[in-house]
């Protein structure tokens, strides 16, 4: 089956840090990637869509500038923390869409950020 | 989007049939009913999709009403490994959407010995 990969599965950084998550498809190309985020017993919020070689689409309330997007490769896409604040600790997942725009999303095991 | 309703939390006795329920009232007619079950601390994992029809897969069935309304996954044969938190999600239709899907509460399933 479809395999996403993330990079790493803990961090743990020093406020004023930036942080890098990678997402990696495995055994399929994505041209779409998402970034969710998810605080303890909370649901997952969508944070941005990723489109290979194209720019990030971000949901409303998301701050660009602050989570960086890029989606270099049809197999890679990552996520920069930038000015990591203790706020920003939380559970971040990717997930890549395998096939056409209705076809399941499969997700990553999920990086967890702490901000000390 | 169309959103989803599902009860808050539900248990199971270990080996019987797990019947989780989500109403979707306001669905479209091609919008797709998204099943995930999430284990605490790891991503969210594919069990069923459908449109309209019924599904099957090893892993549950999906039963969507004939008016779209509401749909129920079940889990034939309940196991401890089985508990998790479960989402039914109406995805956004139109490919300009990109395929996003957007997560609400879900159900958080506890199946007991």
């Amino acid at each position: 089956g479809a395999v996403v990969s993330q990079h790493p599965s803990r961090v743990i950084c020093k406020s004023g840090t930036s942080v890098k998550i990678e997402c990696r498809s495995l055994d399929f190309q994505a041209t779409t990637m998402f970034w969710y985020r998810q605080f303890p017993k909370q649901s997952l919020m969508l944070m941005a869509t990723s489109n290979e070689g194209s720019k990030a689409t971000y949901e409303q309330g998301v701050e660009k500038d602050k989570f960086l997007i890029n989606h270099a490769s049809l197999t890679l896409s990552t996520l920069t923390v930038t000015s990591a604040h203790p706020e920003d600790s939380s559970f971040y997942i990717c997930s890549a869409r395998v096939g056409v725009y209705n076809s399941p999303l499969h997700f990553g095991n999920g990086t967890r950020l702490t901000v000390t | 989007d169309a959103k989803t309703t599902q009860p808050t939390s539900m248990d199971c006795a270990e080996g019987r049939a797990a019947n989780l329920p989500c109403n979707h009232s306001t669905i479209s007619g091609n919008e797709y009913v998204y099943w995930y079950r999430q284990i605490h601390s790891q991503g969210p994992q594919y069990i069923i999709h459908g449109l309209k029809n019924n599904e099957t897969n090893e892993m549950a069935s999906l039963i969507i009403t004939e008016d779209r309304k509401s749909s129920t996954l079940i889990l034939p044969h309940a196991t401890l490994r089985d508990t998790a938190v479960y989402y039914c999600i109406v995805r956004v239709a139109g490919y300009n959407q990109g395929g996003k899907l957007i997560f609400g509460q879900g159900t958080e399933l506890s199946v007991k010995p």
